[in-house]
């Protein structure tokens, strides 16, 4: 299987402190992105970080991709009550096509 | 960004029927449309990657009797469950590919089956 797992499975963390999420895969990638979900609604892409980016930084959020062990973090800096959803890493079929196997998710709870 | 619009957001229906999902994209013309499935608290898994003008190509372990996709036009793809039993119940996502690489997503459809 594709699906790369991510750890924790759930975070709970006070507001402003930092998140860091971390993803790991199995097979070899063009990129990998990450999405955040709100309960019970569809995804909304964060990120995309290349297979040749080790660092991406986007406002509060930066992403690191380490190729060589398959795994990738992300980091939420001066955490709010409204980044508590459930995050997802993605990662591209080796063969090409943009159709993307998702991890296992981290729960963030981000407590006001 | 793009809109991809899913419809119905939720539906309850009965053991037995069958249950239509729409996927389109509003602002932008897909000639590929991804299915996915969540299971409660669990990550999506990519059922069937629909193109348009020919048949779906689903994923392993995925009846592609159960789950009918028809890719009509390059704005719509539509995800019918037949003969729905309860352990069809889920939460079904659909994704559009705006050809620039980013995919966008619907905002998903619950399904619940009596």
């Amino acid at each position: 299987s594709q699906q790369g797992e991510e750890d924790p499975q759930a975070l709970s963390i006070q507001e402003g402190e930092n998140a860091t999420m971390n993803c790991s895969y199995k097979t070899s990638i063009n990129n990998l992105q990450w999405y955040r979900q709100n309960s019970g609604r569809g995804l909304v892409h964060l990120i995309l970080i290349r297979s040749n980016e080790r660092e991406k930084h986007s406002g509060r959020l930066r992403v690191t991709l380490d190729t060589s062990k398959k795994s990738s973090s992300l980091l939420i800096t001066a955490s709010r009550a409204a980044d508590t959803a459930s995050y997802f890493c993605a990662t591209d079929s080796p063969n090409g096509a943009n159709n993307l196997f998702f991890g296992t998710g981290t729960r963030l709870t981000v407590i006001p | 960004g793009a809109v991809v619009s899913q419809h119905p957001s939720r539906v309850i229906c009965k053991s037995g029927t069958s249950v239509k999902i729409e996927c389109r994209s509003l602002d932008f013309q897909a000639t590929t449309m991804f299915w996915y499935r969540q299971f409660p608290k669990q990550s999506l898994m990519l059922m069937a990657t629909s193109n348009e003008g020919s048949k779906a190509t689903y994923e392993q372990g995925v009846e592609k009797d159960k789950f009918l996709i028809n890719h009509a036009s390059l704005t719509l793809s539509t995800l019918t469950v037949t003969s729905a039993h309860p352990e069809d119940s889920s939460f079904y996502i659909c994704s559009a590919d705006q050809r620039a690489g980013e995919l966008f997503f619907g905002e998903g459809s619950r399904l619940t089956v009596l």
